[in-house]
């Protein structure tokens, strides 16, 4: 089994509507992480969470929210999506202590 | 802020060919990494580097911290189709300890 799922992997949505991301881990680390990719730009931060009470903003917040339900789940929402919030959405963990991060599957969403 | 930049942006090699493709800063890092990213997936991690002039080896990928510090270097040797791929730099920034990643080599091997 992966380490690091996430869910779902491809999802198409329209303007306006509230959608989920899910992430889950079985790495036990701390740590986790939001990224979205676009072609040309790599990978930037949406949020992060160094343990189930801390949420913190990455560089590019807007527009998003997040959820650290437990240790091993972190999801990301859009609250109403936009059609440049079209990307890859990965998720990622982290021990503390370490630098190494660990990336799921990732989800591709295209917002029409 | 510090930047990580990757060079080449792209490559387009044949089957066989040695790679070589390298990330600087003008800032030190204290820890290098190097991930792959296959179409359609997320990074793996191939390669973690964490002192100066170190060179490590993962199959035929060899990767070296620059004695500088603000420079890492990954090898591919006798590269093969599934070669292909996006390869990232990142380091940890000596201000917040978030990851910093380069914008990555596309790699294309033509069979």
């Amino acid at each position: 089994d992966a380490d690091v799922t996430q869910t779902p992997r491809n999802r198409i949505t329209k303007t306006g509507k509230r959608i989920m991301l899910e992430c889950s881990q079985t790495k036990g680390h701390d740590r986790m992480y939001w990224y979205r990719q676009d072609p040309g730009l790599g990978l930037r931060l949406i949020y992060y969470s160094f343990d189930v009470k801390d949420i913190n903003k990455g560089e590019i917040s807007d527009g998003y929210s997040v959820s650290r339900q437990a240790q091993a789940k972190f999801s990301l929402s859009l609250e109403s999506a936009i059609p440049n919030q079209t990307a890859l959405y990965f998720c990622a963990t982290q021990a503390g202590g370490f630098n190494e991060q660990f990336f799921g599957p990732g989800t591709r969403l295209t917002v029409l | 802020g510090q930047q990580l930049n990757q060079s080449p942006q792209s490559m387009f090699i044949q089957e066989g060919e040695d790679v070589s493709m390298n990330c600087t800063s003008s800032s030190i890092f204290n820890t290098w990494l190097w991930y792959k990213q296959d179409p359609g997936e997320g990074p793996v991690l191939l390669i973690a580097l964490y002192k100066a002039g170190e060179l490590t080896s993962n199959g035929r990928l060899t990767a070296q911290f620059g004695i500088t510090r603000k420079d890492s270097f990954l090898n591919i040797s006798a590269s093969i189709p599934s070669d292909v791929g996006i390869y990232f730099c990142a380091g940890p920034s000596s201000n917040t300890g978030k990851l910093i990643f380069g914008q990555g080599t596309t790699l294309q091997v033509k069979p």
